[in-house]
């Protein structure tokens, strides 16, 4: 159980597009969802917590309007990577929790290179 | 001074050894602990919750010493697969988690 799907796995694209990650709880709703950026050998950044309805909250230093998150549902948040360029290049994690307390459950991640 | 303070290593070990990784948090009002494991290029994926009383799954045990605000992680007869990256996690207030930079270890044949 606690299953989170990301999709998608790898986007390779052009610079100036617009990325968008989803991540879905498959068999839970998930009352937050996080959404994390990792650089090689480095420990996960997180980015923003996403809260079902409500405005996602983002870490200092983090760019609202380039990352825009939506979470729509109890099963579904978005991460849109907004005019991307290289230096967007890194590999997103989504988590979902079941309700406070809980462990995180991570999707597969998404490894993105901007070309 | 930083949420969760954690050794980064790297560990080698030879296989068969035992190793010991700890993890120390500085919010006091934690209530949640927990070990992830993360391979290289992939996503971490929940070892085991870490309570009070100390729990053991296999080769793996858990402790949470609340007074010297730590948790650590007991890796017996080690295994080349445990070769990973140990991430712990706590819980601060609300839904609020913070991470270890993660503890690197090799298990050398």
């Amino acid at each position: 159980g606690a299953v989170v799907s990301q999709h998608p796995s790898r986007v390779i694209c052009k610079s100036g597009t617009s990325v968008k990650i989803e991540c879905r709880s498959l068999d839970f709703q998930a009352t937050t969802m996080f959404w994390y950026r990792q650089f090689p050998k480095k420990s996960l950044m997180l980015m923003a917590t996403s809260n079902e309805g409500s405005k996602a909250t983002y870490e200092q230093g983090v760019e609202k309007d380039k990352f825009l998150i939506n979470h729509a549902s109890l099963t579904l948040s978005t991460l849109t990577v907004t005019s991307a360029h290289p230096e967007d290049s890194s590999f997103y994690i989504c988590s979902a929790i079941i309700k406070g307390g809980q462990p995180q459950h991570f999707g597969d991640g998404t490894r993105l290179s901007i070309l | 001074r930083k949420e969760v303070e954690q050794d980064p290593g790297p560990f080698n070990v030879p296989e068969g050894a035992t190793v010991a990784f700890n993890c120390t948090y500085s919010n006091s009002a934690s209530q949640s602990f927990f070990w992830y494991r993360q391979d290289c290029r992939k996503e971490p994926k929940l070892l085991m919750s870490v309570y009070s009383s100390g729990n053991e799954d296999g080769r793996f045990t858990a402790q949470l010493n609340r007074a010297s605000q730590y948790i650590s992680l007991l890796i017996r007869d080690s295994k080349l697969s445990d070769s990973a990256t140990y991430l712990c996690v706590v819980n601060g207030d609300g839904n609020q988690f913070y991470f270890g930079t993660g503890t690197s270890l090799t298990v050398i044949p």
